[in-house]
């Protein structure tokens, strides 16, 4: 089973700064077959990249995704008061389990 | 607009069985994989199972494995999780969720305690 480990464990950030989150596989991960989701106290995860890089639909630009193999990122290039969540990433696809992350808390600085 | 209504949650007490439900509304049901997906308090996501559009295919999480069962009714649009041998570890919100992750319901939590 592929696990996913996330870095760091909590941001602490300001608006109008840049965020950088780490998602790491223990082994290779189809680019097709990663993604990213946001979670609000309350709220159920909302996608935002699948594939590795595609924004899911009404994502704004400011959400990022890059990486291949193991590495993977997700990147907020200028973060918004609303950006401020528990972000997971995902191995989905074809086969299971379709593990999650343990997750980044991004908070306010 | 899509929609995911879940229902069926509660308390439970160990050992003891529950059916979820969830409602499919704003797409058509009967070409869509399905999955559930979980979340214990405080804790993070937990894929539990799949189903294939026809309900041919269907995959479970080593945890889950012998207990849950996932099926789907697509004259109903329903996808329903019937949860058997309830343990305080399966304490959590569940999320009926599309294939592709795209669309999820808003949860319904099932608490496992005498």
């Amino acid at each position: 089973e592929i696990v996913l480990t996330q870095s760091p464990g909590t941001l602490s950030l300001s608006p109008g700064e840049r965020a950088t989150l780490s998602c790491r596989a223990s082994q290779t991960v189809s680019s097709s077959y990663l993604a990213w989701y946001q979670q609000k106290p309350g709220q159920a995860p909302r996608l935002l990249i699948y594939g590795a890089s595609s924004r899911a639909t009404g994502i704004p630009d400011r959400f990022s995704g890059s990486g291949s193999g193991t590495d993977f990122t997700l990147t907020i290039s200028r973060l918004e008061p609303e950006d401020f969540a528990v972000y997971y990433c995902q191995r989905c696809g074809s086969s299971p389990p379709y593990t999650f992350g343990q997750g980044t808390k991004l908070e306010i600085k | 607009e899509v929609q995911l209504v879940e229902s069926g949650g509660g308390l439970v007490q160990p050992r003891g069985s529950l059916r979820l439900s969830c409602a499919a509304s704003g797409f058509t049901f009967s070409t869509y994989e399905m999955n559930w997906v979980r979340q214990a308090p405080g804790k993070g996501l937990e894929w539990v199972s799949y189903i294939s559009s026809s309900g041919s295919t269907i995959y479970y999480a080593d945890s889950v494995k012998g207990r849950f069962t996932i099926s789907r009714d697509n004259a109903k649009s329903s996808l329903y999780l019937q949860m058997n041998s309830l343990r305080a570890e399966d304490t959590a919100v569940y999320y009926c969720v599309t294939g592709y992750f795209d669309y999820w319901g808003q949860g319904t939590l099932v608490t496992v305690s005498s």
